[in-house]
């Protein structure tokens, strides 16, 4: 069974300082691997995924994450954060055969100082 | 391109009743998949409808069920509230079954059970 672990549940940056939030999965083989965040009383919006390839992958608002396979890390990052970034974000692994749900970690909550 | 819609974005109803909460996908999607989120056991699958079928349920008791019509909408029921079932409820359509069709969240059905 697949599973992930997001280890940190509240994180506190400052206005323009960088970001980076850690994601760990537990998979067979090579899975597919998401980064979504969520707004208070919003659904989860996708910012970035991961499938296969270039192991850095580009998403949108200047986010970008690092499937690292020795570690089975899927990390997210930003080189400066901005208020509006304050929110939950969720990593999400799915497998990448058969029918497949998407396994959410516990979220991180993103705190925004200014 | 109409996003995910769920009806009603509020509910309160009372321990033992039941409740139907609705999905439309994005147009074209094919898949509807059902999370209930919740503080303290996050974000957890209950089902997914692929042309009207079950395709995949989670670990939850019989009193969840969902059902997909011909035009991919879906329906989610619960029968015999419990306060445990105070949750946001997130639909997610997908083009097709499986994770690298990826998915789009709609905003949620809270659901307060008293």
């Amino acid at each position: 069974a697949q599973s992930v672990t997001q280890p940190d549940i509240h994180i506190t940056v400052s206005e323009g300082a960088s970001l980076e939030l850690r994601c760990n999965y537990s998979y067979g083989a090579t899975p597919y691997l998401f980064w979504y965040v969520q707004s208070p009383g919003q659904g989860l919006q996708l910012l970035l995924k991961y499938f296969s390839g270039d192991t850095l992958v580009q998403g949108i608002k200047g986010f970008e994450a690092e499937f690292k396979r020795s570690q089975s890390s899927f990390n997210l990052r930003k080189p400066s954060v901005h208020w509006s970034d304050a929110a939950e974000y969720f990593c999400a692994v799915g497998a990448q055969t058969g029918y497949s749900t998407l396994t959410f970690g516990k979220g991180t909550m993103l705190l925004v100082s200014p | 391109k109409a996003g995910v819609t769920q009806t009603p974005r509020y509910l309160i109803k009372t321990r033992g009743q039941q409740v139907t909460l609705s999905c439309s996908p994005i147009s074209g999607h094919r898949s509807v998949s059902w999370y209930q989120q919740t503080p303290g056991q996050g974000l957890q699958f209950l089902f997914e409808y692929f042309s009207e079928t079950q395709r995949n349920k989670g670990n939850f008791p019989g009193r969840f069920s969902g059902r997909q019509f011909s035009n991919s909408r879906s329906e989610m029921n619960v029968s015999t509230l419990e306060l445990g079932d105070s949750a946001l409820y997130l639909c997610a359509s997908s083009l097709e079954t499986g994770a690298n069709y990826g998915y789009t969240f709609g905003s949620g059905t809270r659901l307060t059970v008293v």
